[in-house]
């Protein structure tokens, strides 16, 4: 059964930094690409992030570029991302979610985990 | 960047009624274009995979049309676990976008 847990979210200061991790397993975590979606409280859904499998590039919401830096450890099959400079708009539940298929460059979401809150507040 | 309008934000529907939510690109997306459902205090769930391919374990009356810039998501005959909201998101283009979503609540 695949499984994505979230982990790292909580209260941060503006200017603050958090480091979000999602622990991946029940499937071959590094043939997959990767993604961080994050949904503000009562609003809709915001991509945020995307690392892919086979070339590990990268790519970023504008929101988020030059601030938050996506990673992967395929060895501890786990996803991370180190949010830095976080403003209040960062404030959401983040979640990991896992591309459609391996191998390739799908960009849709079929398994997703729980989330984790982030909320940025003096 | 592709912007999704979703209408309407809002369906007011009896369960057995036929559900019909639309999705429209600001520019041509091909048929890359994904559906999901939220419910809520859950993480969206993926429905429907490049505008009509249902995914692993979807009923088979939730079904997706379109192309380009035009997109359905309809459900035939609604049961009660479809009250929920739904996102279209386009996958052709980074970066990647979702729709503002459908609220189907009940009449």
């Amino acid at each position: 059964e695949v499984q994505l847990v979230e982990s790292g979210g909580g209260l941060v200061k503006p200017g603050g930094s958090l480091r979000l991790s999602c622990a991946a397993s029940g499937f071959g975590f590094s043939s997959y690409s990767m993604n961080w979606v994050r949904q503000a409280p009562g609003k809709g859904l915001e991509w945020v992030s995307s690392i892919i499998s086979r070339t590990e590039s990268i790519h970023y919401a504008d929101s988020v570029k030059g601030r938050f830096t996506i990673s992967r450890d395929n060895a501890r099959n786990s996803l991370h991302l180190q949010m830095n400079s976080l403003r209040a708009e960062d404030t959401a539940v983040y979640y990991c979610a896992r591309d459609g298929y391996p191998n390739g460059d799908y960009h849709y979401f079929d398994s997703w985990g729980q989330g984790t809150l982030v909320t940025v507040s003096s | 960047e592709i912007v999704l309008t979703q209408s309407p934000a809002t369906l007011s529907l009896s369960p057995g009624e036929r559900a019909t939510l639309s999705c429209r690109a600001s520019q041509s997306v091909s048929s890359h274009l994904v559906w999901y459902q939220q419910k809520p205090g859950q993480p969206p769930r993926l429905l429907i995979y490049d505008a009509s391919n249902r995914a692993t374990g979807i009923p088979a009356r939730f079904s997706g049309s379109g192309s380009g810039t035009d997109f359905t998501l309809t459900i035939s005959s609604l049961e009660p676990e479809d009250f929920a909201v739904y996102y279209c998101q386009q996958r052709n283009k980074w970066p990647l976008t979702f729709g503002g979503g459908t609220k189907v609540d009940i009449k």
